[in-house]
């Protein structure tokens, strides 16, 4: 079946430095959304694009649709204690809005 | 506030035995969905459901059903429970246009063990 590659898998970092992740599939993709899931809690929406090339920010966070529609980043800036968790991205395939297929998530730790 | 409540966070069964797990929404939501999530492989689709007494099969339907007799509500049954399914369960709601924005709604998740 379909399959977004989403890297990295984990990482370690420390406050207040800037983080980047992303994913890339072979498919082309009508939607990528970014989740986050914070520990011992279900994943909560952050960002949600449309449109191939668009770049959209919520707060700290930036990520955008790529060109060819098979891929997108989330960048964190300045990071902070509370981002620590787990971030999925997801897309809803070209001509398929029923299926939404999710990436195998970044865990994020951050150290003191 | 919007919600969608699992009935159970943490359930212990033995191998054979009849699981079922709960999941009720209060936002009137059309979409119902289960999910299971295990370390290294994300979230994968069980079933789906778009409107009462309908079902379809997700990415890895076998050994599970669903029933879905009320609008607001979706359980997940395991018939007889095996050691790999234990996992993270997550029941996830979205509206009619949930389906072109891609917001799904997660309730906090059942946390299952198969002994």
């Amino acid at each position: 079946g379909q399959q977004l590659n989403q890297s990295p898998q984990s990482m370690f970092i420390q406050e207040g430095e800037d983080v980047s992740m992303n994913c890339t599939s072979s498919s082309i993709f009508n939607t990528w959304l970014w989740y986050k899931q914070d520990p011992g809690e279900g994943p909560v929406l952050l960002i949600a694009l449309y449109k191939a090339g668009e770049l959209t920010s919520n707060g700290r966070l930036t990520a955008q649709f790529g060109i060819t529609r098979k891929d997108s980043f989330l960048n964190i800036s300045a990071s902070i204690p509370s981002d620590v968790g787990i971030y999925f991205c997801a897309g809803q395939l070209l001509n398929r809005d029923d299926k939404i297929i999710f990436g195998k998530g970044t865990r994020l730790h951050i150290l003191p | 506030d919007v919600k969608v409540t699992q009935s159970s966070r943490y359930l212990v069964k033995r191998t054979g035995e009849k699981v079922f797990l709960e999941c009720v929404q209060d936002m009137d939501h059309e979409n119902m969905f289960w999910y299971r999530q295990d370390p290294g492989l994300g979230l994968r689709l069980i079933y789906f459901s778009y409107d009462v007494k309908m079902k379809e099969k997700g990415d890895i339907p076998e050994g599970y059903s669903v029933s879905r007799e009320k609008k607001e509500r979706f359980s997940l049954i395991l018939e007889s429970a095996s050691t790999n399914q234990t996992s993270m369960y997550l029941c996830a709601s979205s509206s009619l246009s949930g389906m072109v924005t891609g917001e799904l709604f997660f309730g906090e998740g059942s946390r299952l063990t198969v002994l």
